[in-house]
């Protein structure tokens, strides 16, 4: 059955600093995967996605993702966080249906 | 853009009300879904509707049911409304077919049942 796993319940980092979200799937085949962001009170924001071809996703707000089959993870990471980072970060993987497997979340602070 | 819309944010209701929690897409999109969020447990699906009419549960239905009469509206009905249904409810939509559609989501009802 597919799932993803998101190891790190939270996460804090300082304001400029490198951020990296772990996420692992759990998939037969070729997986399309998802990075979702929620902000304080809001619902879910696409923030990038893959299905094929090139490994490294490029998404909005100046995040990529790494899609690496060998470790059967889809990390994401920013070069230098800001402020208005502060959110909850889901990763997801969709099944042949649609529906989508979301993990428990990766809730991220920053500090200045 | 897409704008899917849910008639609260906020809710408070006691035990034992009916409780309908409405959602509304301007996308014409075909799939429609309603999770509940939970600290620690993420998004979990409770029921999702592929058409006008149809419905098919999720992985948390019990206590819930839902309507879809017209394609753009998908509602989440609390027959009997219980603490543990204490929640943030969120809904979402996707067009048909293919697991590339990203699903576009709500504001979220944040739901307390006193």
């Amino acid at each position: 059955a597919q799932s993803v796993t998101q190891p790190d319940i939270h996460i804090t980092v300082s304001e400029g600093a490198s951020l990296e979200l772990r996420c692992n799937y759990s998939y037969g085949a070729t997986p399309y995967l998802f990075w979702y962001v929620q902000s304080p009170g809001q619902g879910l924001q696409l923030l990038l996605k893959y299905f094929s071809g090139d490994t490294l996703v490029q998404g909005i707000k100046g995040f990529e993702a790494e899609f690496k089959r060998s470790q059967s993870s889809f990390n994401l990471r920013k070069p230098s966080v800001h402020w208005s980072d502060a959110a909850e970060y889901f990763c997801a993987v969709p099944n042949t249906g649609n529906q989508f497997y979301f993990g428990t979340g990766t809730s991220l602070t920053v500090i200045p | 853009d897409v704008k899917v819309t849910q008639s609260s944010r906020y809710l408070v209701k006691r035990t034992g009300e009916k409780v309908f929690l409405e959602c509304v897409q301007d996308m014409d999109h075909e799939n429609m879904f309603w999770y509940r969020q939970d600290p620690g447990l993420g998004l979990r699906l409770i029921y999702f509707s592929y058409d006008v009419k149809m419905k098919e549960k999720g992985d948390i239905p019990e206590g819930y049911s839902v309507s879809r009469e017209k394609k753009e509206r998908f509602s989440l009905i609390l027959e009997s409304a219980s603490t543990n249904q204490t929640s943030m409810y969120l809904c979402a939509s996707s067009s048909g077919g293919g697991r590339q559609n990203e699903q576009f989501f709500g504001p979220g009802t944040r739901l307390t049942v006193l």
